[in-house]
């Protein structure tokens, strides 16, 4: 059990720039989840999806945000015309079914 | 929306200390669980919880869902300086997959 990946561990941008991020789950984890956390914050729900299909989707999710998860397996979040406000820690974590979720150790963004 | 709400936000305890933490909520939930996190890294879970009144202990972790199932909290005890960290409650509501975490605790340990 290699634990949930995410890549890169760190992005700096400069605003109206697309990032994507990649998210490799815990190996047989049909759900996956990703978030984002602000300073002094918990993390806030963003999107989630149970092998491939996205069944879930936050308010914080605007349309600049689009994640996909097209095998079911790696995830990827892409941020096009990036903004200040993007600049967050992005988590993304899987599960077994219901079983608890376990977390990444995210993608720290920072928007200059 | 729901919203939880962590308290204390912050604790400064001497080692061997044993510490509390709640957390409370508008509404109710049918899974607590409690995660760690420290500087840099994602949050660990430490304990989860599933039925009112359920307590639950992990080493020297110990958990309760409160009976209202708006509640719950955790105790560490005989801190040692390896708890350092923050500490997250999150709930999770019947039927939804998202997870919605409280705003932490922030421990510090003194040697």
């Amino acid at each position: 059990d290699t634990g949930v990946s995410q890549d890169p561990r760190h992005k700096i941008t400069k605003r109206g720039q697309n990032v994507t991020f990649r998210c490799d789950p815990i190996s047989e984890h049909n759900r996956l989840y990703w978030y984002r956390q602000t300073l002094g914050q918990g993390p806030e729900f963003l999107t989630y999806f149970q092998n491939e299909a996205q069944l879930e989707k936050s308010r914080l999710l605007s349309d600049r945000f689009s994640a996909e998860r097209p095998k079911g397996s790696f995830s990827t979040l892409e941020i096009q015309r990036t903004e200040q406000g993007d600049s967050a820690m992005y988590l993304c974590a899987s599960s077994d079914g219901d079983q608890p979720q376990h977390f990444g150790d995210g993608t720290r963004l920072s928007i200059l | 929306g729901q919203q939880l709400n962590q308290s204390p936000q912050s604790m400064f305890i001497q080692e061997g200390e044993d510490v509390s933490m709640n957390c409370t909520s508008s509404s109710i939930f049918n899974t607590w669980l409690w995660y760690k996190q420290e500087p840099g890294e994602g949050p660990v879970l430490l304990i989860a919880l599933y039925k009112a009144g359920e307590l639950t202990s992990n080493g020297r972790l110990t958990a309760q869902f409160g009976i209202t199932r708006k509640d719950s909290f955790l105790n560490i005890s005989a801190s040692i300086p390896s708890d350092v960290g923050i500490y997250f409650c999150a709930g999770q509501d019947t039927g939804r997959r998202a997870l919605t975490f409280g705003s932490g605790t922030r421990l510090q340990v003194q040697p």
